[in-house]
């Protein structure tokens, strides 16, 4: 299996803030790299598709980027409405894996 | 909209059944495939199963093969999934999802294995 490692495990911001999370793979995945967010007691959302492309609807200040073993995911000013837990997520293989999740906290 | 609706969680003892039901709405279902995922209380997601357009490609986590069967019915727009020889570990929400990677999901069904 492919293995996704996540981090921080845990971030504390202040509104307006630029955001970053990592994810790295075990091994080359090109770009099939998703990022979620899950909000308290809620399903997770797709964001970020194919390393870098914003899901319809989803408000511009989320970024992801990256190929191969490292990604990034960027919030370039984090909103009160952004606090959820952040995934990213492998599908290269046809067998879906996840990292361990970032929880997003305002100072 | 798209619209995806389980149903069928519960509580169960250990070495029980249990069959989950998802409900598709807003897409062409037969074009799509389709996935489930599963959070155990506390936890991160971990995929379980996905079927393709016509259910003729299968793929199964490690941690359940050999144990549950995934399914569906084009025309009733539905995505199953039996359980079988649930296991105290089994325990989570279950979600059913659109696409292999979880484009759209919905609300999830909680499946509890206790004694």
């Amino acid at each position: 299996d492919i293995q996704m490692t996540q981090s921080p495990s845990s971030l504390s911001a202040s509104v307006g803030d630029r955001v970053t999370i990592t994810c790295q793979a075990s091994q080359d995945i090109s770009i099939y790299l998703n990022w979620f967010q899950q909000k308290v007691g809620k399903a997770p959302k797709l964001l970020i598709y194919d390393a870098s492309n914003l899901e319809t609807g989803v408000p511009s200040r989320f970024s992801g980027s990256g190929s191969g073993t490292d990604f990034t995911f960027t919030i370039s000013s984090l909103q009160p409405e952004d606090i959820a837990t952040y995934y990213c997520q492998q599908y290269d293989n046809f067998l879906p894996t996840f990292g361990q999740g970032t929880r997003l906290e305002i100072k | 909209q798209v619209q995806l609706v389980e149903s069928g969680g519960g509580l169960v003892k250990p070495r029980g059944s249990l069959r989950l039901s998802c409900a598709a709405s807003g897409f062409t279902f037969s074009d799509y495939y389709m996935s489930w995922f599963r959070q155990a209380p506390g936890k991160g997601l971990e995929w379980v199963s996905s079927i393709n357009s016509n259910g003729a490609t299968i793929y199964y986590g490690d941690s359940v093969k050999g144990r549950f069967t995934i399914s569906r019915d084009n025309a009733r727009n539905s995505l199953y999934l039996q359980m079988n020889s649930l296991r105290a570990d089994d325990t989570a929400v279950y979600y059913c999802a659109r696409d292999l990677q979880g484009g759209a999901w919905g609300q999830g069904t909680l499946v509890t294995v206790s004694s």
